[in-house]
């Protein structure tokens, strides 16, 4: 089986920088995707780690530890279009479907 | 225009009636999936489908049954509906892994939020 664990809900201001955490447990691991979800709409495809060390891609970055179990997906010079729901997905090995947190809610305030 | 489609987006139905959601996608995708989404617990996987003549269970398959009609066509049956199954539903898509990455992003449609009385 598998864990995997997000905070709930976040908070950060226009402009910072904030770290979504996702700790998991997998019985074999072969990827972990980050998911952007705004309210009511589908999930869209953010970033995909299956080594350990960081992804950049313009104001998004994430960073797998395979040892620990743990990634974060990192979000700079945040804007209030940014405040979405966040999901972790881990891709199990010898398994082609992926397994979801349930989601991290970011709000960006003024 | 869409990639991934789903019919309808809002449904409400009542108790034990037969209920059929519908996902197309023009991506040419070999794979589809079905999730449902409910708060506080996250996407959970019900039928996926790698093609026309592979169909698998997911996590939540209990009580939903699907059929892959063509390559581009995967369509979720609710034989009996009941309220426990009132949520957003989700159709997701993806291509095989890329040769050395194993990366298989999927492409998910714009859900269908479905009521059951």
């Amino acid at each position: 089986g598998q864990n995997i664990d997000q905070p709930t809900e976040m908070t950060a201001t226009e402009g910072a920088i904030v770290q979504i955490n996702c700790t998991y447990q997998t019985s074999g691991f072969n990827g972990l995707f980050w998911y952007q979800q705004h309210a009511g709409e589908a999930p869209t495809f953010l970033s995909y780690n299956v080594l350990d060390g960081l992804e950049e891609k313009g104001r998004f970055s994430s960073f797998l530890s395979r040892s620990k179990g743990y990634s974060y997906l990192l979000l700079k010079e945040l804007q209030m279009k940014d405040s979405a729901s966040y999901l972790c997905a881990v891709r199990r090995t010898g398994a082609n479907n992926l397994f979801f947190g349930t989601g991290t809610r970011l709000t960006v305030i003024p | 225009d869409a990639d991934v489609t789903q019919t309808p987006r809002n449904r409400i139905t009542k108790t034990g009636k037969r209920i059929m959601l519908e996902c197309s996608q023009t991506k040419g995708h070999d794979r589809m999936y079905w999730y449902r989404q409910d708060p506080g617990l996250g996407l959970r996987l019900i039928y996926y489908s790698f093609d026309v003549k592979d169909i698998n269970k997911g996590e939540i398959s209990d009580g939903y049954s699907v059929s892959r009609q063509a390559q581009a066509k995967f369509s979720l049956s609710l034989e009996s509906a009941i309220p426990n199954q009132t949520a957003l539903y989700f159709c997701a898509t993806s291509a095989p892994g890329l040769a050395g990455a194993g990366y298989n992003e999927q492409f998910f449609g714009p859900g269908t939020r479905l009521t059951v009385l």
